[in-house]
């Protein structure tokens, strides 16, 4: 059963730039027909798509996010990492990793990680 | 950017009742939405994806509907833990975007 956990700093400060690795475990990245997607939530707002890579490497983005946000696979290919950069506290939010996958429900994110909470504060 | 308008905000009702969430696109994303249900500490959950098909696992009582712009939500007999918030999610040229959730309460 594929898994999805995120990982990284809890506490970055402004103008730096917020790194998270997301760690698939019982599958892999590089299988054919899955989105690994990065998606945020401000408290008590509804959840915000970041960005995501497509198992060939293509990306694709928020367009607000988009000049500030790379994703990337690791050469593992068991792990995909989030950049964001010159962050502020606006960035502070509960960010996920999720997958869709496009053979079984092409428009949702049907595997979720755990989520993890990023603070940006001096 | 497509805007997603869920209604109503809060839906106060009681076990065994029907529950009938909307969400409403600012143009046309065909049948790409899906729904969502998300408890306090925990990620969201697919529930519907396609505007109407269920997702795994995911309980009989639910069913969505719609299409264009007009979509709904409903839970036939909400069970004690349907009691959550609930969101839409669509997925077009324009982008992909989630709407502002509808929480259900007792």
């Amino acid at each position: 059963q594929v898994q999805l956990q995120e990982s990284g700093p809890g506490l970055v400060k402004p103008s730096q730039t917020l790194s998270l690795t997301c760690t698939v475990s019982g599958g892999s990245i590089s299988s054919a027909g899955y989105y690994w997607s990065w998606i945020r939530q401000h408290p008590g707002r509804g959840p915000e798509w970041i960005g995501y890579i497509y198992y060939n490497g293509d990306t694709y983005f928020n367009p607000s996010l988009q000049s500030r946000a790379t994703i990337s696979v690791a050469t593992s290919k068991t792990q995909f990492s989030l950049k964001l950069a010159s962050v502020t506290a606006a960035d502070t939010a509960v960010y996920y990793c999720a997958r869709v996958d496009i053979n079984s429900a092409p428009t949702g994110f049907d595997l979720w990680g755990q989520g993890t909470l990023v603070t940006v504060s001096s | 950017e497509v805007v997603l308008t869920q209604s109503p905000a809060t839906l106060s009702l009681s076990p065994g009742e029907r529950a009938t969430l909307s969400c409403r696109a600012s143009r046309s994303v065909s049948t790409f939405l899906a729904w969502y249900q998300q408890k306090p500490g925990q990620a969201p959950r697919l529930l519907i994806y396609e505007a109407s098909s269920r997702a795994t696992g995911i309980p009989a009582r639910f069913s969505g509907s719609g299409s264009g712009t007009d979509f709904t939500l409903t839970i036939s007999s909400l069970e004690p833990e349907d009691f959550a918030v609930y969101y839409c999610q669509q997925r077009s040229n324009w982008g992909l975007t989630f709407g502002g959730g509808t929480r259900v309460e007792i």
